[in-house]
């Protein structure tokens, strides 16, 4: 199996801060990774497919970048609805899916 | 560009079964396969298996093997999850979603099932 760590576990930030989350896998997946935000009793919401692929609707400020076992994603200016938990899931073994723990984004 | 709906709260006690659904609508519910996610009390997301509604294939994470079924009727563009033999442990919001490039692009609101004697 595929395991996944994300780094930090948690992070306070003000608005306008830069944001980078990372996620890291136990073996190669070469761009086979995706990003979801997750707000307080909400669903999640997928954000960035493929490693870098923008949702539509998703704004600019959020991008995705990596290949391999190390990814990053980063939000360039926080904004007040941003304040929520990210999660990378890993679909190269598909149709085996995995999630990394998540990252809490919560205000400074 | 579609949605899915599923059914509401369960409250079940421990060694019982639940079924939750997902019924889709604005797209094309057999080209795309449906997911299951749960996530427990201040949890992260777990993983739970898919099914094809074009061909009923099913593929289960090993934590929930045995006790999982997933299926689909294609008839009313529903997918279900039914779990077995229940424990307090399976007490948590579970998800549906579409799978698109295995992205999950489409999920469903929650639905709360609480294990409980």
């Amino acid at each position: 199996d595929i395991q996944m760590t994300q780094s930090p576990s948690s992070l306070s930030a003000s608005v306008g801060d830069r944001v980078t989350i990372t996620c890291r896998t136990s073996q190669t997946i070469s761009t086979y990774l995706n990003w979801y935000q997750q707000r307080p009793g909400k669903a999640p919401k997928l954000l960035i497919s493929a490693t870098s692929t923008l949702q539509s609707g998703v704004p600019s400020r959020f991008s995705g970048s990596g290949s391999g076992t190390d990814f990053t994603l980063t939000i360039s200016s926080l904004q007040p609805e941003d304040f929520a938990t990210y999660y990378c899931q890993q679909s190269y073994s598909t149709p085996l899916f995995t999630f990394g723990p998540g990252t809490k984004v919560d205000i400074k | 560009q579609g949605q899915l709906v599923q059914s509401g709260a369960e409250v079940k006690k421990p060694g019982a079964s639940v079924k939750v659904s997902c019924t889709a609508s604005g797209y094309s519910f057999s080209s795309y396969g449906i997911t299951w996610v749960r996530q427990a009390p201040g949890q992260g997301l777990e993983w739970m298996g898919w099914v094809s509604p074009f061909n009923g294939r099913t593929d289960y994470a090993q934590k929930v093997q045995g006790r999982v079924t997933m299926t689909t009727d294609t008839s009313t563009s529903t997918a279900y999850m039914e779990l077995r033999s229940l424990t307090s442990d399976d007490t948590a919001v579970y998800y549906c979603a579409s799978i698109t490039g295995g992205a999950f692009d489409k999920w469903g609101q929650g639905t709360t099932v609480t294990v409980s004697s």
